[in-house]
């Protein structure tokens, strides 16, 4: 059964310092998102990606935040400069079409900033 | 008053019992309901996905959606220990690509 591949499974790393957390979306999908939980609370959207853009993005998901597909296969999530409130789980999602299509999650990157 | 409440559990059950979760949610322009399970250190995994007010069955699994209440529910028959995990509710409207909206998850136990 195809899934979404996140990795690494957990990141661990200095505030102040860049993350680039990876995921691998199902093959066939166009459309992709981040969401990040951090512990105890609940699933939050970050953002949403088609065609080489962002399409929408929350409060959360400022300056700091970036995404990109480098290439055919990969979609990435960049914190330029980790703050201790960045410590979360993060998930990565695809969906094969738009709005009323069925969204699947990776098993998530555990971020912990020091 | 927040979009989306769920009761966070936990909830304990014996094996066989049937299980109701629920979420109540605020905001009408909600339009698609999701049952997703979670878990522990894992992603969220889909279980049921409805639109509109009323009943979908999907083997042990049946999603109720009374928009007129702003209330949806999730019902586990002949539940099993492989069940225990945290069920959590996910909404959205019909703008904006999947930006949905979470409940907090309800953590149930079910035990041999």
């Amino acid at each position: 059964e195809p899934e979404v591949t996140q990795t690494p499974s957990h990141q661990v790393t200095q505030m102040g310092q860049e993350v680039i957390l990876r995921c691998v979306p199902i093959s066939n999908h166009l459309y992709f998102y981040w969401y990040r939980q951090i512990l105890g609370q609940k699933v939050e959207f970050l953002v949403s990606f088609y065609n080489n853009e962002i399409s929408e993005k929350s409060e959360i998901f400022d300056d700091q935040f970036s995404v990109e597909r480098p290439d055919g296969s990969n979609f990435t999530l960049k914190i330029r400069s980790t703050k201790l409130e960045d410590s979360a789980m993060y998930f990565c999602a695809s969906s094969e079409q738009g709005w009323n299509e069925k969204l699947f999650f990776g098993s998530g990157t555990q971020l912990s900033v020091l | 008053q927040k979009e989306v409440e769920q009761d966070p559990g936990p909830l304990s059950v014996p094996e066989g019992a049937i299980v109701s979760l629920n979420c109540t949610y605020s905001n009408s322009a909600f339009q698609y309901f999701m049952w997703y399970r979670q878990y522990s250190r894992k992603g969220p995994e889909l279980l049921m996905y409805t639109y509109s007010s009323g009943n979908k069955e999907d083997g042990r699994f049946t999603a109720q959606v009374d928009k007129s209440s702003k209330y949806i529910s999730l019902f586990i028959r002949d539940s099993q220990p492989s069940d225990s995990a945290t069920y959590l509710c996910a909404m959205k409207g019909n703008t904006g690509f999947q930006k949905l909206v979470f409940g907090t998850g309800t953590r149930l136990l079910v035990s041999p």
